[in-house]
């Protein structure tokens, strides 16, 4: 399988925890975007990079999260101390500079 | 008010029947996205247009730049259609990549 994938696809946590998702992209992309999804919402936008440089983040992204990408090919999202309203789908995409975005299956957080 | 918004919300319809769903939004646009999402959360990009139509098997994608509206038609629709239908549109200016979504429709096609 070649497309985008992301791990794990579901994460249980308690208040206070930390954790940390990954996003492989598409070999030959060089873009990866970090996106969130809240139930009945449509997705929104908290970071993305081309190649290992972080080019944008979402003022949504507080200082409790954090995304690397070190080698401009699998990404990583950390959320410390997580919080009830952390509680989202993850949803990581990848594109070939800004062309068509091709998303992976979503990490599902629930935060107790 | 939203940049993107869609209607309706909610669509139910019978198989076979033909289907719209809109999107207007208030930026300057490079692209506008449709995108699938079925239960469970995995999206598929089914068009990305900047100008014109695009047709898909079953699946038409109109966009009027200057009326800022674009539509997502499903001709003889089938249960299998059954997902919620999100519009997302990359802004001309600022961050080229970041795509701005829709609140989605959601489609229940009944037998």
């Amino acid at each position: 399988d070649t497309g985008v994938s992301q791990d794990p696809r579901h994460k249980i946590t308690k208040r206070g925890q930390n954790v940390t998702f990954r996003c492989d992209p598409i070999s030959e992309h060089n873009r990866l975007y970090w996106y969130r999804q809240t139930l009945g919402q449509g997705p929104e936008f908290l970071t993305y990079f081309q190649n290992e440089a972080q080019l944008e983040k979402s003022r949504l992204l507080s200082d409790r999260f954090s995304a690397e990408r070190p080698k401009g090919s699998f990404s990583t999202l950390e959320i410390q101390r997580t919080e009830q309203g952390d509680s989202a789908m993850y949803l990581c995409a990848s594109s070939i500079l800004a062309d068509e975005q091709f998303f992976g299956p979503g990490t599902r957080l629930t935060v107790l | 008010k939203n940049e993107v918004e869609q209607s309706p919300q909610n669509l139910t319809a019978q198989e076979g029947e033909f289907i719209t769903i809109n999107c207007s939004y208030s930026v300057g646009i490079s692209a506008l996205h449709w995108l699938q999402q079925h239960p469970g959360g995995g999206i598929v990009s089914l068009f990305m247009l900047s100008s014109g139509k695009k047709k898909h098997g079953r699946l038409i994608a109109t966009i009027n730049i200057q009326e800022k509206h674009s539509s997502l038609h499903i001709t003889a629709s089938h249960p299998r259609d059954s997902a919620v239908y999100i519009c997302a549109v990359r802004a001309a200016t600022g961050t080229a990549s970041k795509l701005t979504f829709g609140t989605g429709t959601r489609l229940q096609v009944t037998l």
